[in-house]
Protein backbone atom coordinates (compact mmCIF):
# COMPACT_ATOMS: atom_id res chain seq x y z
CA UNK A 1 0.00 0.00 0.00
CA UNK A 2 1.36 3.62 -1.39
CA UNK A 3 2.35 5.49 1.93
CA UNK A 4 3.93 8.92 2.63
CA UNK A 5 7.51 8.70 4.38
CA UNK A 6 9.50 11.06 6.30
CA UNK A 7 12.89 12.01 7.07
CA UNK A 8 14.83 12.18 9.47
CA UNK A 9 12.24 10.42 12.40
CA UNK A 10 13.97 12.98 14.62
CA UNK A 11 15.85 16.17 14.25
CA UNK A 12 17.62 17.91 16.93
CA UNK A 13 18.77 21.61 16.31
CA UNK A 14 20.19 24.43 18.97
CA UNK A 15 18.04 27.58 18.27
CA UNK A 16 18.75 30.01 15.82
CA UNK A 17 19.79 26.76 13.75
CA UNK A 18 18.21 26.40 10.41
CA UNK A 19 16.22 23.07 9.54
CA UNK A 20 14.92 20.75 6.84
CA UNK A 21 12.74 18.53 7.28
CA UNK A 22 11.88 16.08 3.98
CA UNK A 23 8.41 13.99 2.67
CA UNK A 24 8.44 11.68 -0.30
CA UNK A 25 4.35 11.84 -0.54
CA UNK A 26 2.30 8.96 -2.53
CA UNK A 27 3.53 9.32 -5.65
CA UNK A 28 0.35 9.91 -7.74
CA UNK A 29 -0.67 12.46 -5.30
CA UNK A 30 -0.70 16.17 -6.33
CA UNK A 31 -1.73 17.92 -3.02
CA UNK A 32 0.46 18.42 -0.36
CA UNK A 33 0.29 19.62 3.05
CA UNK A 34 2.12 20.22 6.63
CA UNK A 35 1.08 19.93 9.77
CA UNK A 36 2.76 20.16 13.24
CA UNK A 37 1.24 18.87 16.63
CA UNK A 38 3.27 20.13 19.97
CA UNK A 39 3.25 17.86 22.79
CA UNK A 40 0.10 17.35 24.65
CA UNK A 41 -1.84 19.68 21.36
CA UNK A 42 -4.19 19.04 18.50
CA UNK A 43 -2.55 18.59 15.21
CA UNK A 44 -2.73 21.89 13.54
CA UNK A 45 -2.45 23.39 9.88
CA UNK A 46 0.74 24.93 8.41
CA UNK A 47 0.67 24.56 4.44
CA UNK A 48 -0.94 23.35 1.50
CA UNK A 49 0.61 23.36 -1.77
CA UNK A 50 -0.48 22.97 -5.28
CA UNK A 51 0.99 23.00 -8.50
CA UNK A 52 4.36 24.38 -7.15
CA UNK A 53 3.12 26.87 -5.71
CA UNK A 54 1.15 27.55 -1.83
CA UNK A 55 -2.09 27.19 -2.24
CA UNK A 56 -2.89 28.81 1.47
CA UNK A 57 -0.96 29.10 5.03
CA UNK A 58 -1.84 29.58 8.11
CA UNK A 59 -0.74 31.99 11.06
CA UNK A 60 2.28 29.94 12.11
CA UNK A 61 3.63 29.87 8.48
CA UNK A 62 5.39 33.02 9.15
CA UNK A 63 8.20 33.83 7.25
CA UNK A 64 10.79 31.77 8.78
CA UNK A 65 9.02 28.81 6.78
CA UNK A 66 9.27 27.62 3.55
CA UNK A 67 8.18 24.63 1.47
CA UNK A 68 9.56 23.50 -1.50
CA UNK A 69 8.95 20.78 -4.02
CA UNK A 70 12.73 20.77 -5.31
CA UNK A 71 11.75 17.43 -7.81
CA UNK A 72 9.63 14.89 -8.53
CA UNK A 73 9.23 13.32 -5.63
CA UNK A 74 10.40 15.63 -2.09
CA UNK A 75 8.41 18.21 -0.36
CA UNK A 76 10.38 19.64 1.98
CA UNK A 77 9.70 22.34 4.99
CA UNK A 78 12.44 24.40 5.77
CA UNK A 79 12.69 26.61 9.43
CA UNK A 80 15.11 28.98 8.43
CA UNK A 81 15.97 30.44 12.13
CA UNK A 82 14.24 27.66 14.76
CA UNK A 83 13.00 29.08 17.70
CA UNK A 84 12.33 26.51 21.42
CA UNK A 85 8.41 27.07 20.32
CA UNK A 86 9.06 25.55 17.33
CA UNK A 87 9.92 21.90 19.49
CA UNK A 88 6.88 19.44 17.44
CA UNK A 89 6.23 17.09 15.59
CA UNK A 90 5.82 18.03 11.84
CA UNK A 91 3.38 16.08 9.83
CA UNK A 92 3.57 15.77 6.25
CA UNK A 93 0.87 14.42 4.51
CA UNK A 94 -0.45 14.09 0.40
CA UNK A 95 -3.66 13.94 -1.08
CA UNK A 96 -5.41 12.47 -5.04
CA UNK A 97 -7.44 15.74 -4.95
CA UNK A 98 -8.11 18.87 -3.05
CA UNK A 99 -11.48 19.86 -1.32
CA UNK A 100 -12.98 16.91 -0.01
CA UNK A 101 -10.29 14.44 -0.97
CA UNK A 102 -9.06 12.22 2.17
CA UNK A 103 -5.14 13.52 2.77
CA UNK A 104 -3.10 10.91 4.21
CA UNK A 105 -0.19 11.41 6.76
CA UNK A 106 3.35 10.37 7.04
CA UNK A 107 4.83 9.45 10.48
CA UNK A 108 6.46 11.99 11.30
CA UNK A 109 9.34 14.11 12.34
CA UNK A 110 10.15 15.12 15.63
CA UNK A 111 11.58 18.30 15.88
CA UNK A 112 13.35 19.32 19.25
CA UNK A 113 15.07 23.07 19.67
CA UNK A 114 17.37 23.11 22.29
CA UNK B 1 -17.14 28.63 19.98
CA UNK B 2 -14.08 25.93 19.29
CA UNK B 3 -13.98 25.63 15.49
CA UNK B 4 -14.13 21.46 15.84
CA UNK B 5 -15.19 20.38 19.71
CA UNK B 6 -15.05 17.00 21.57
CA UNK B 7 -14.71 15.25 25.06
CA UNK B 8 -11.27 14.12 25.34
CA UNK B 9 -12.44 11.70 27.35
CA UNK B 10 -10.61 9.23 28.57
CA UNK B 11 -13.54 6.33 27.46
CA UNK B 12 -12.14 3.31 29.56
CA UNK B 13 -14.42 -0.03 28.67
CA UNK B 14 -13.97 -2.96 28.43
CA UNK B 15 -13.78 -5.73 25.58
CA UNK B 16 -16.51 -6.06 23.43
CA UNK B 17 -18.32 -3.13 24.64
CA UNK B 18 -20.42 -0.16 22.66
CA UNK B 19 -18.83 3.26 22.87
CA UNK B 20 -19.60 6.49 20.90
CA UNK B 21 -18.01 9.64 20.44
CA UNK B 22 -19.25 13.20 19.47
CA UNK B 23 -18.34 16.36 17.82
CA UNK B 24 -19.50 19.40 17.20
CA UNK B 25 -18.07 21.94 14.20
CA UNK B 26 -18.54 25.99 13.99
CA UNK B 27 -18.25 26.57 10.37
CA UNK B 28 -21.41 25.90 8.33
CA UNK B 29 -19.38 25.76 5.22
CA UNK B 30 -17.22 22.53 5.63
CA UNK B 31 -17.66 20.02 3.15
CA UNK B 32 -15.65 16.85 4.32
CA UNK B 33 -15.96 14.46 7.60
CA UNK B 34 -13.33 12.29 8.97
CA UNK B 35 -12.35 10.18 11.62
CA UNK B 36 -8.92 9.78 12.24
CA UNK B 37 -7.01 7.67 14.77
CA UNK B 38 -3.94 8.53 16.32
CA UNK B 39 -2.06 6.25 18.63
CA UNK B 40 0.43 7.83 21.03
CA UNK B 41 3.52 9.88 19.04
CA UNK B 42 2.35 8.44 15.66
CA UNK B 43 1.03 10.10 12.98
CA UNK B 44 -3.47 10.33 12.42
CA UNK B 45 -4.69 7.18 10.28
CA UNK B 46 -7.98 7.92 8.15
CA UNK B 47 -10.47 5.69 10.21
CA UNK B 48 -13.12 6.74 7.53
CA UNK B 49 -14.80 9.59 6.09
CA UNK B 50 -17.98 10.41 7.06
CA UNK B 51 -21.37 11.38 4.70
CA UNK B 52 -24.40 12.91 5.12
CA UNK B 53 -26.01 9.44 4.55
CA UNK B 54 -24.06 7.89 7.73
CA UNK B 55 -22.29 4.98 6.79
CA UNK B 56 -20.52 1.84 9.03
CA UNK B 57 -17.05 -0.05 8.24
CA UNK B 58 -17.17 -3.29 10.01
CA UNK B 59 -17.53 -2.37 13.55
CA UNK B 60 -17.51 1.43 12.78
CA UNK B 61 -20.61 3.44 12.10
CA UNK B 62 -20.52 7.25 11.55
CA UNK B 63 -23.19 9.64 11.13
CA UNK B 64 -23.23 13.55 10.37
CA UNK B 65 -26.07 15.84 11.16
CA UNK B 66 -25.36 19.45 8.87
CA UNK B 67 -28.44 21.06 10.44
CA UNK B 68 -26.61 20.51 14.33
CA UNK B 69 -23.17 20.11 12.78
CA UNK B 70 -22.69 17.28 14.45
CA UNK B 71 -20.57 14.37 13.84
CA UNK B 72 -20.91 10.81 15.77
CA UNK B 73 -18.30 7.75 15.95
CA UNK B 74 -20.15 4.37 17.18
CA UNK B 75 -17.62 1.18 17.71
CA UNK B 76 -19.58 -1.60 18.84
CA UNK B 77 -17.73 -4.90 20.25
CA UNK B 78 -14.28 -2.80 21.19
CA UNK B 79 -11.39 -4.61 20.85
CA UNK B 80 -8.27 -4.02 22.72
CA UNK B 81 -6.66 -2.52 19.70
CA UNK B 82 -8.93 -0.02 19.59
CA UNK B 83 -6.95 2.08 21.73
CA UNK B 84 -6.42 5.43 20.84
CA UNK B 85 -7.15 8.73 20.43
CA UNK B 86 -10.19 9.11 17.82
CA UNK B 87 -9.81 12.66 15.98
CA UNK B 88 -12.78 14.60 14.66
CA UNK B 89 -11.30 16.24 11.49
CA UNK B 90 -13.18 19.04 9.66
CA UNK B 91 -12.23 20.66 6.37
CA UNK B 92 -12.99 24.75 6.34
CA UNK B 93 -13.57 26.26 3.75
CA UNK B 94 -10.50 24.70 1.52
CA UNK B 95 -8.89 21.56 1.96
CA UNK B 96 -6.66 22.72 4.79
CA UNK B 97 -8.22 20.09 7.57
CA UNK B 98 -9.09 21.31 11.67
CA UNK B 99 -8.83 19.09 14.24
CA UNK B 100 -10.25 18.69 17.46
CA UNK B 101 -8.76 17.63 20.18
CA UNK B 102 -9.31 13.67 20.73
CA UNK B 103 -11.06 11.88 22.45
CA UNK B 104 -8.95 8.93 24.05
CA UNK B 105 -10.66 5.23 24.47
CA UNK B 106 -8.79 3.06 26.73
CA UNK B 107 -10.50 -0.58 26.09
CA UNK B 108 -9.45 -3.09 29.05
CA UNK B 109 -9.63 -6.99 28.99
Amino acid sequence: EPEVTQTPSHQVTQMGQEVILRCVPISNHLYFYWYRQILGQKVEFLVSFYNNEISEKSEIFDDQFSVERPDGSNFTLKIRSTKLEDSAMYFCASSGGGGTYEQYFGPGTRLTVT
Amino acid sequence: RKEVEQDPGPFNVPEGATVAFNCTYSNSASQSFFWYRQDCRKEPKLLMSVYSSGNEDGRFTAQLNRASQYISLLIRDSKLSDSATYLCVVNGDTDKLIFGTGTRLQVFP
